[in-house]
């Protein structure tokens, strides 16, 4: 089945402590993309990448770093988590970066930092 | 800038009723694709319905269709014979070809009632 993977569903964490959410495609998709949703802002992007040790920042990049080693598998690190990152996050891919190709969403990952 | 704007923060309708969600959007490019995604409360992120701009045409999925209006930047979805299911954020996003990024609309919170 193809499907975006994205772990863990939900997460507490403290301020400061270093963490991980993976994020993996079985698509073979070329462009990979984190997001964060917050009520009254949407969707908005964080990191992408376009292919294998490709990636750019979005608009909101401030306190995230990626990786992309594989081309499958496309992790969110947050070095120092704060409050202010408490969100809800996705991870999509895509076929490729063209206009025509349609995002295939993770089922995201609640992130509540304390 | 590129923008999409959806001016409906929340809306209801009653059940086997017609519900318009509005979208405008914003850019300069020439060619380009539009695309409806629906947020059910499982958070899933799900794929309702797609544009091409340079098609005069309407895309229609069923009971979703879209009102495409090049010339005034306007995209909006049209659900008929709304259902219980239907119940969803409902986001409206462009992928820009010129910067690589999908870029969403702040949402609109449909809920349909019995």
């Amino acid at each position: 089945e193809a499907q975006v993977t994205q772990n863990p569903r939900y997460l507490i964490t403290v301020t400061g402590k270093k963490l991980t959410v993976t994020c993996s495609q079985n698509m073979n998709h070329e462009y990979m993309s984190w997001y964060r949703q917050d009520p009254g802002l949407g969707l908005r992007q964080i990191y992408y990448s376009m292919n294998v040790e490709v990636t750019d920042k979005g608009d909101v990049p401030e306190g995230y770093k990626v990786s992309r080693k594989e081309k499958r598998n496309f992790p969110l690190i947050l070095e120092s988590p704060s409050p202010n990152q408490t969100s809800l996050y996705f991870c999509a891919s895509r076929l490729s970066y063209r206009e025509y190709s349609e995002a295939f969403f993770g089922q995201g990952t609640r992130l509540t930092v304390v | 800038a590129q923008t999409v704007t959806q001016s409906q923060p929340e809306m209801s309708v009653q059940e086997a009723e017609t519900v318009t969600l509005s979208c405008t959007y914003d850019t300069s490019e020439n060619n380009y694709y539009l695309f409806w995604y629906k947020q059910p409360p499982s958070r899933q992120m799900i794929l309702v319905i797609r544009q091409e701009a340079y098609k005069q045409q309407n895309a229609t999925e069923n009971r979703f269709s879209v009102n495409f209006q090049k010339a005034a930047k306007s995209f909006s979805l049209k659900i008929s014979d709304s259902q219980l299911g239907d119940t969803a954020m409902y986001f409206c996003a462009f992928p820009s070809s010129g910067t690589y990024k999908y870029i969403f609309g702040t949402g609109t919170r449909l809920k349909v009632l019995a």
